[in-house]
């Protein structure tokens, strides 16, 4: 069955601390992986794909299909980075399914 | 360029009731999908579709109806609103020449 599984309901670091989120996915085939955030009060956003391997406001994120995993990574937190973040697979259809999300705090 | 638009944004319904929610997208996208957001539980598909009058079932579609009349709207229906159906309902749709979703801002919907 696909699957994407996100460990952690609540991530809590202090400003400047290395933070990473943690996303494993359940697939047979080619995924095309993606990380999602949603700020307070906004709407969900594409934050980045695996495809573009590019990094977004700090944030890298490696597939790693050995692992089956997509972990999302930023060197050194700031505070407007508290949001909530989804990883969300593609399967190649129509559809994407999305992890239970985790929701990052960032602490002064 | 108001990308997705859903509408309305707040509703209470009471148990039986009915209602839609509406969702726009001015984007020329052919896919379109209906989200509901839970706690703990992200966001599961209820129904999506691939075009013009074409739907399909997604994860938890049970209770919900849906139609695709026009290609920029995707409407969901609930003819008999349960308490279980409480929840935030999001509408997303994406080209077909990738795999980005683009998201409305979600209706919050409480069945008393």
């Amino acid at each position: 069955a696909q699957r994407v599984t996100q460990p952690e309901k609540l991530l809590s670091v202090f400003k400047g601390a290395p933070v990473e989120l943690k996303c494993n996915y359940s697939y047979s085939g080619s995924p095309e992986l993606f990380w999602y955030v949603q700020y307070s009060r906004q709407r969900l956003q594409l934050l980045l794909r695996h495809i573009s391997r590019e990094s977004i406001k700090g944030f890298t994120a490696d597939l790693n299909k050995g692992e089956t995993s997509f972990h999302l990574k930023k060197p050194f937190a700031q505070e407007e980075d508290s949001a909530m973040y989804y990883c969300a697979l593609n399967t190649g259809g129509f559809k994407t399914i999305f992890g239970a999300g985790t929701r990052l705090f960032v602490k002064a | 360029n108001a990308g997705v638009t859903q509408t309305p944004k707040f509703r209470v319904l009471k148990t039986g009731q009915s209602m839609t929610l509406l969702c726009a997208q001015d984007m020329n996208h052919e896919y379109m999908y209906w989200y509901r957001q839970d706690p703990g539980m992200g966001l599961r598909l209820i129904h999506y579709s691939v075009g013009e009058g074409t739907t399909a079932k997604g994860e938890v579609p049970d209770g919900y109806n849906v139609s695709r009349l026009k290609k920029q709207n995707f409407l969901l229906g609930l003819e008999s609103a349960a308490p279980s159906q409480t929840s935030v309902y999001f509408c997303a749709s994406r080209g077909t020449g990738t795999g980005e979703l683009f998201f409305g801002e979600g209706s919050r919907l409480t069945v008393l």
